[in-house]
């Protein structure tokens, strides 16, 4: 079936430097690619998302990025802060489907 | 708009009970679905609906029943409580046919089985 790979599953940053977090999809035919970051407690929120027919995306310090032909996407903070720290979930959805398939997460932690 | 409301907010059952879990969306979504998320596991699909009436299995699907009779609500059924259920549980929803959209979580559900 469907199936997501997300690495690392924990990564530690000193603040003000740039965070990457990688996933892998199986199902070539996916068209949706978002990220979603969950603080403790709580539920997961959006934080962008990418279509497969757009190679990048900027939303401010956050970019995400999509290699189709790799069938990998990445998640990119830039100038990390405190706040950022949280555990990060990719997706994906697969073509003529309306599921998300969850990556395991990233726990992110940004040291002051 | 409330969003996505879910109830209880926690639950403890004993084994072999059954219980529901409610979800609701007031944002006419056509689109919802249940989670669950255990430690180091993300969250894994249980069931979804893409409308009233319509409803379909997702990665982890035994134990637990779905039925979607509105657009609004969609609660999952526990049909006999097993320790393996001890869980985070999510509704989200997403907007209707065409592409997929945002999903919109609830604030979850904190199930102990003992």
């Amino acid at each position: 079936g469907e199936n997501v790979e997300q690495h690392p599953s924990t990564l530690s940053v000193q603040e003000g430097d740039s965070a990457v977090i990688k996933c892998t999809y199986s199902d070539s035919a996916s068209n949706y690619f978002p990220w979603y970051k969950q603080e403790l407690g709580k539920r997961p929120q959006l934080i962008i998302d990418i279509r497969s027919n757009v190679g990048e995306k900027k939303d401010q310090r956050i970019a995400v990025t999509l290699n189709k032909t790799a069938k990998h996407f990445s998640l990119h903070i830039t100038e990390t802060q405190p706040e950022d720290s949280a555990v990060y979930f990719c997706a994906a959805t697969p073509s003529g489907t309306y599921k998300y398939i969850f990556g395991t997460g990233t726990r992110l932690k940004v040291l002051a | 708009n409330a969003g996505v409301t879910q109830t209880p907010k926690f639950q403890v059952l004993k084994t072999g009970q059954s219980m529901t879990l409610q979800c609701a969306q007031d944002m006419n979504h056509e689109y919802m679905s249940w989670y669950r998320q255990d430690p180091g596991m993300g969250l894994r699909l249980i069931h979804y609906s893409v409308g009233a009436g319509i409803t379909d299995q997702g990665e982890v699907p035994n134990g637990y029943n779905v039925s979607r009779s509105t657009t609004e609500d969609f609660p999952l059924r526990l049909l006999s409580a097993a320790p393996s259920q001890t869980s985070v549980y999510f509704c989200a929803s997403s907007s209707d046919r065409g592409a997929p959209y945002e999903q919109y979580f609830g604030p979850g559900t904190r199930l102990t089985v003992t």
